[in-house]
């Protein structure tokens, strides 16, 4: 079982609708979870991070975190052209200051 | 705020000759720093970890006197790429994460393309 897991994709979505990206991870110790954003050709950029059960919404994003499912999830409102990137899920591994990647989800939002 | 440098952004060498790439936080205070490789369409692949003032850790499979990281400051970090072959061609990121900081964020530079002719 991977450590992290990500649907490869691509997912694709109109201009206007909502992406959602989906993570499961297995280690049940995670406590810090990040969302990164990695556009072709260069490296990522963090867009949301979550440390509680529940949602913390960012503008039009929007975090979601299950620690007893271990699940994380990414939702994008409203997405746009420029959404178009792979979406990299990251739990902090316990005990460590390091982030364990999944492989990420590539969106397209097509207009 | 949060700012991470790479230099140099891009760098071209001969087979088996040493590159240095630096990694520079900007506007904040590093204690730890991250050094990744990225092969194309591949995933991120994590090859060390820099505490500043001890030595770093590497993940396994990572050869250590190879790729040598030095983290003299609280604002940079150098990856040495010793002895460099066409196989080490990547993308080299590192990322930063903010002295006394609780959440654990990292902050990613912009990257290093290294080409091993």
């Amino acid at each position: 079982q991977k450590e992290v897991e990500q649907n490869s994709g691509p997912l694709s979505v109109p201009e206007g609708a909502i992406a959602s990206l989906n993570c499961t991870y297995s280690d049940r110790g995670s406590q810090s979870f990040f969302w990164y954003r990695q556009y072709s050709g260069k490296s990522p950029e963090l867009i949301m991070s979550i440390y509680s059960n529940g949602d913390k919404e960012d503008g039009r994003f929007t975090a979601q975190l299950n620690k007893a499912s271990q699940y994380v999830s990414l939702l994008i409102r409203d997405s746009q052209p420029s959404d178009s990137a792979t979406y990299l899920c990251a739990p902090r591994s316990t005990g460590f200051q390091k982030l364990v990647f999944g492989t990420g989800t590539r969106l397209l939002v097509s207009p | 705020g949060a700012v991470v440098s790479q230099h140099p952004s891009w760098v071209i060498c001969k087979s088996g000759t040493s590159v240095k790439i630096e990694c520079r936080s900007l506007d904040f205070q590093a204690t730890t720093m991250f050094w990744y490789r990225q092969f194309p369409k591949q995933s991120l692949m994590l090859m060390a970890t820099s505490n500043e003032g001890s030595k770093a850790t590497y993940e396994q499979g990572v050869e250590k006197d190879k790729f040598l990281i030095n983290h003299a400051s609280l604002t940079l970090s150098t990856l040495t790429v010793t002895s460099a072959h066409p196989e080490d061609s990547s993308f080299y990121i590192c990322s930063a994460s903010r002295t006394g900081g609780s959440s654990y964020e990292q902050y990613f530079g912009p990257g290093t393309r290294l080409t091993v002719t």
